[in-house]
């Protein structure tokens, strides 16, 4: 089946440092991607929608400056994480959604600690 | 806004014992419903899905059925296995079909 790939699973890095996510679909273009962030025990919350080729769109609450996304091409999207705290600290997990088939296609999640 | 409750877990189980996750949700409109399942160090899949009202979606011996009278989609399995160990998902999407709402998520454990 189709896969979505998240580069790094795990990141650590210290407060103030920028950290990047990369979300991958395999084997397929993504017209649409989509970011979770995950706290412990927490239901996924959308972050952001993001198409390609155009600015993403933020949800309520979401810091645009802070997160970062990038969908440069119809396989990959970024999400950076700039001058990253402790309370950024959680699990994203990226979603892609097939062009043809419009079904949705999760990432393995990428945890990130910061110090 | 829409929503999505889940029973809480963890749920406990021997296996061949009968699996019962409720799911209930708030939506405006008519939604499509899903269960997603994340196993141990993998990504979300998706397990099953209905996009009408009284429709049955079924995959790997797991069943659930829409019903809007109740609001509910409650996810059953006739006969867990320790292979069904997981973390499950219920989910919705509005008719513009948009990002998922999910709900917490609810942790099966079984064990043989």
């Amino acid at each position: 089946g189709a896969v979505v790939s998240q580069h790094p699973s795990w990141v650590i890095c210290k407060s103030g440092t920028s950290v990047k996510i990369e979300c991958r679909s395999l084997d397929f273009q993504a017209t649409t991607m989509f970011w979770y962030r995950q706290f412990p025990k927490q239901s996924l919350m959308l972050m952001a929608t993001s198409n390609e080729g155009s600015k993403a769109t933020y949800e309520q609450g979401v810091e645009k400056d802070k997160f970062l996304i990038n969908h440069a091409s119809l396989t990959l999207s970024t999400l950076t994480v700039t001058s990253a705290h402790p309370e950024d600290s959680s699990f994203y997990i990226c979603s892609a959604r097939a062009g043809g088939s419009g079904e949705l296609f999760f990432g393995e999640g990428s945890r990130l600690t910061v110090l | 806004g829409d929503s999505v409750t889940q029973m809480e877990g963890p749920v406990t189980l021997s296996e061949e014992a009968f699996l019962t996750i409720n799911c209930t949700y708030t939506a405006t409109g008519y939604p499509s419903l899903f269960w997603y399942v994340q196993y141990p160090g993998e990504g979300l899949q998706l397990l099953l899905k209905a996009t009408k009202a009284d429709d049955k979606g079924s995959n790997k011996g797991f069943e659930a059925t829409y019903r809007k009278e109740t609001t509910s989609f409650h996810l059953e399995k006739g006969s867990v296995q320790v292979s069904d160990s997981a973390v499950y998902f219920c989910a919705l999407s509005d008719e513009a079909g948009t990002a998922l709402i999910f709900g917490k998520g609810t942790t099966l454990s079984v064990s043989s």
